[in-house]
């Protein structure tokens, strides 16, 4: 199975900063990358597909990029509303692997 | 659309339980399925998919064997046989709709707890 490793695993700021989550993938999985916010009680929600794209109706501070192996996840402007956990999943084989989780926190 | 899960509970180690998921709102016969699950303060885990048509079906290594995913389109619904169950198995347990892609993880059910203690 392809392995996930998500950096960090906890993270603590401030309103209006500038947030950037790092997942890193055990091989090439191209950009076959998504990324998932679970707020507590509620079931995940998809946000990036495909490594960079916004899906529908998302806000346009959270962001992502990258490709192979090393991916990135951004919320350009922190809102007290994202608090939450973020995924990163990849789907470049049968067998789906998520990230571990980063839990965000307000500051 | 929508997706509602049942079937959870409390079972014995080794015993065996049946989730099922009824979709509506949507053409559930033209997307393919997954069970995804969280075990208490832990992350996700993808545990099996299954076809539109049933064709093709996939089960992560942690329940081959043991679990079961079937759907019946004319019915909108998607099933999860679970046997053998051990203590490490419980967990909140997703339907979850692909989008046109598969691995795209569209739509989530709410969930359904299953707990396997004696």
């Amino acid at each position: 199975d392809i392995q996930m490793t998500q950096s960090p695993s906890s993270l603590s700021a401030s309103v209006g900063d500038r947030v950037t989550i790092t997942c890193q993938a055990s091989q090439d999985i191209s950009n076959y990358l998504n990324w998932y916010q679970q707020k507590p009680g509620k079931a995940p929600k998809l946000l990036i597909y495909d490594a960079s794209n916004l899906e529908t109706g998302v806000p346009s501070r959270f962001s992502g990029g990258g490709s192979g192996t090393d991916f990135t996840f951004t919320i350009s402007s922190l809102q007290p509303e994202d608090i939450a956990t973020y995924y990163c999943q990849q789907y470049n084989n049968p067998s789906i692997t998520f990230g571990q989780g980063t839990r965000l926190e307000i500051k | 659309g929508q997706l509602v899960e049942s079937g959870g509970g409390l079972v014995r180690p080794g015993g065996s339980l049946r989730l099922s998921c009824a979709a509506s709102g949507m053409t559930f016969s033209s997307y393919s399925m997954n069970w995804v699950r969280q075990a208490p303060g832990k992350g996700l885990e993808w545990i099996s998919y299954i076809s539109s048509g049933s064709s093709t079906i996939y089960y992560a290594d942690s329940v081959k064997g043991r679990f079961t995913i079937s759907r019946d389109n004319a019915n909108n619904s998607l099933s999860l046989q679970m046997n053998s169950l051990r203590a490490e198995d419980t967990a909140v347990y997703y339907c979850v709709r692909d989008a046109v892609v598969r691995g795209l993880f569209e739509y989530w059910g709410q969930g359904v707890l299953v707990t396997v203690s004696s």
